[in-house]
């Protein structure tokens, strides 16, 4: 089975500065998809950036980028000049790409980020 | 797209009572995902329905739990004989899948809070 580890469980950043949040996890496939979703105070998780593992080229949703390190099996989110609406829970996720287990998400505990005015 | 709607938003039951819990996904979508997310942790997958069928559930889902699909459109998931180890947040997400390369976002509801007293 696939696991998924954040191991900040609360991070803080400067408006404006850059933060990093972490995220490793454990498979056996080669063949998968990686998530960052955020989830603010009270509402809905919402896709923040993907990467599909076959891909070498980092993703990038305009302030946000992903360093993936397959070997590693590390997947780290950067958040560039932040403002105040980034503050949320983000949670990392895995997705198998076929067969079974491609239908379900597996989640780690989350990263509290605080966004200091 | 009126993105996914779940009813109620908070619910407050009693040990030993049924509640049921309604998702409306996005209508084209053919996917439609429970997850149960406690706190301080990340989401954790119930089921899946492809339209009517529900193709998988989670050890998660002891025999107290039921989830239907009735026409592909709307699902509910029952809980009977409340206990407290079910308060939670239960969440709802769809998804527009085409193809055997299952990598469509998933669009997550707001989620029905439930508190067992």
């Amino acid at each position: 089975a696939q696991t998924v580890t954040q191991s900040q469980p609360e991070m803080s950043v400067q408006e404006a500065e850059t933060v990093t949040l972490s995220c490793t996890y454990d498979t056996s496939e080669s063949d998968y998809y990686l998530f960052w979703y955020k989830q603010p105070p009270s509402r809905q998780m919402i896709l923040v950036i993907r990467q599909e593992a076959y891909k070498q080229q980092n993703a990038t949703e305009n302030r946000f980028s992903v360093n993936f390190q397959k070997a590693a099996k590390s997947f780290s989110l950067k958040i560039s000049d932040s403002q105040l609406g980034d503050a949320a829970m983000y949670f990392c996720a895995y997705r198998s790409a076929i067969g079974a287990g491609s239908y379900q998400l597996t989640f780690g505990k989350g990263t509290k980020l605080s966004v200091i005015p | 797209d009126t993105g996914v709607s779940q009813n109620p938003r908070h619910k407050i039951t009693k040990r030993g009572q049924n509640v049921t819990f309604r998702c409306d996904p996005i209508s084209e979508h053919n996917r439609l995902y429970w997850y149960r997310q406690t706190l301080g942790q990340g989401p954790e997958f119930l089921t899946y329905f492809q339209n009517e069928a529900q193709l998988e559930k989670s050890r998660l889902l002891s025999d107290r739990f039921s989830a239907e699909r009735p026409k592909g459109s709307f699902s509910t998931l029952e809980i009977q004989r409340t206990e407290q180890g079910d308060s939670a947040m239960y969440l709802c997400a769809s998804s527009l899948e085409q193809g055997a390369k299952l990598n469509s976002p998933l669009h997550f509801g707001n989620g029905t809070r439930l508190t067992v007293t």
